[in-house]
C-alpha cells in the first residue's frame, strides 16, 4: 500500500529544545515537500526536495531544516523552536512527471505544540 | 504569481441537498487545478483534478468540478451531501513541472442532519 508516514502524530516540546519530525515514503517518489497548515492560512510550503541531496526553500522556511539523504526520507528538523511554530505538519510525496501522475499524496499529520 | 482564492471560508448545507464550494485562481497559463479534502484529524485526500481536456472532472465521493478559463474558476459541486462529507475543502493550483503546489485557505462545510 502507497502510503507516508508521519511520526510523531503528536508532539508536545519546550522552546528552545531541538526536535525533529521524520516522514517515510514507499512509492520511490523524487518529490517531497513539507508543508505547515494554520487557521484561516491554509497550507503554506516550508521546504521541497526534488530528489537525493536537492532541498529548496518554499514560502515559510524560517527557522526550519530539512536534509534529503536517501529518496525515502525527508525529516523536518526545528533547531530551536518557537512557540510561533506550534501548528500542524504534512509531508507530501509527488510522482515524477505531469499527467495523471501529478498530484501530492499527503501523511496524516503531526501535530506540534512548543511552549 | 499563482493564487488561489476560496471565498468561503464556511459553508452549512442540509443533508440531501446539493453543494457547490467555489474556487477562484490567478494564473498566466493554463492551470493544473486540484481539490483536496481534508477530514478531522486526517491528511488531504485528492478528490479529483484538471489538465487539459473536458472541463468537467469528476472526482470521487460522488464530487465534480468545471474548469472555466473566461472566469478563472474551478468550483467543486455533489448534487446531494451526506453527512460524511462534513470536512475541510482545499482548491489548489500547480504549474506543469513546478514542485509548488498553491493552496486556498480551504472552505469548512459544516452538514446539518
Amino acid at each position: 500500500e502507497a502510503q507516508v508516514t508521519q511520526n510523531p502524530r503528536y508532539l508536545i516540546t519546550v522552546t528552545g529544545k531541538k526536535l525533529t519530525v521524520t516522514c517515510s515514503q514507499n512509492m520511490n517518489h523524487e518529490y517531497m515537500s513539507w508543508y505547515r497548515q494554520d487557521p484561516g492560512l491554509g497550507l503554506r510550503q516550508i521546504y521541497y526536495s526534488m530528489n537525493v541531496e536537492v532541498t529548496d526553500k518554499g514560502d515559510v522556511p524560517e527557522g526550519y531544516k530539512v536534509s534529503r539523504k536517501e529518496k525515502r526520507n525527508f525529516p523536518l528538523i526545528l533547531e530551536s523552536p518557537s512557540p510561533n511554530q506550534t501548528s500542524l505538519y504534512f509531508c507530501a510525496t509527488r510522482g515524477k512527471g505531469t499527467g495523471v501522475n501529478y498530484g501530492y499524496t499527503f501523511g496524516s499529520g503531526t501535530r506540534l505544540t512548543v511552549v | 504569481a499563482q493564487s488561489v482564492t476560496q471565498p468561503d471560508i464556511h459553508i452549512t448545507v442540509s443533508e440531501g441537498a446539493s453543494l457547490e464550494l467555489r474556487c477562484n485562481y490567478s494564473y498566466g497559463a493554463t492551470p493544473y487545478l486540484f481539490w483536496y479534502v481534508q477530514s478531522p484529524g486526517q491528511g488531504l485526500q485528492l478528490l479529483l483534478k484538471y489538465f487539459s481536456g473536458d472541463t468537467l472532472v469528476q472526482g470521487i465521493k460522488g464530487f465534480e468540478a468545471e474548469f472555466k478559463r473566461s472566469q478563472s474558476s474551478f468550483n467543486l459541486r455533489k448534487p446531494s451531501v451526506h453527512w460524511s462529507d462534513a470536512a475541510e475543502y482545499f482548491c489548489a493550483v500547480g504549474r506543469g513541472g513546478s514542485y509548488i503546489p498553491t493552496f486556498g485557505r480551504g472552505t469548512s462545510l459544516i452538514v446539518h442532519p
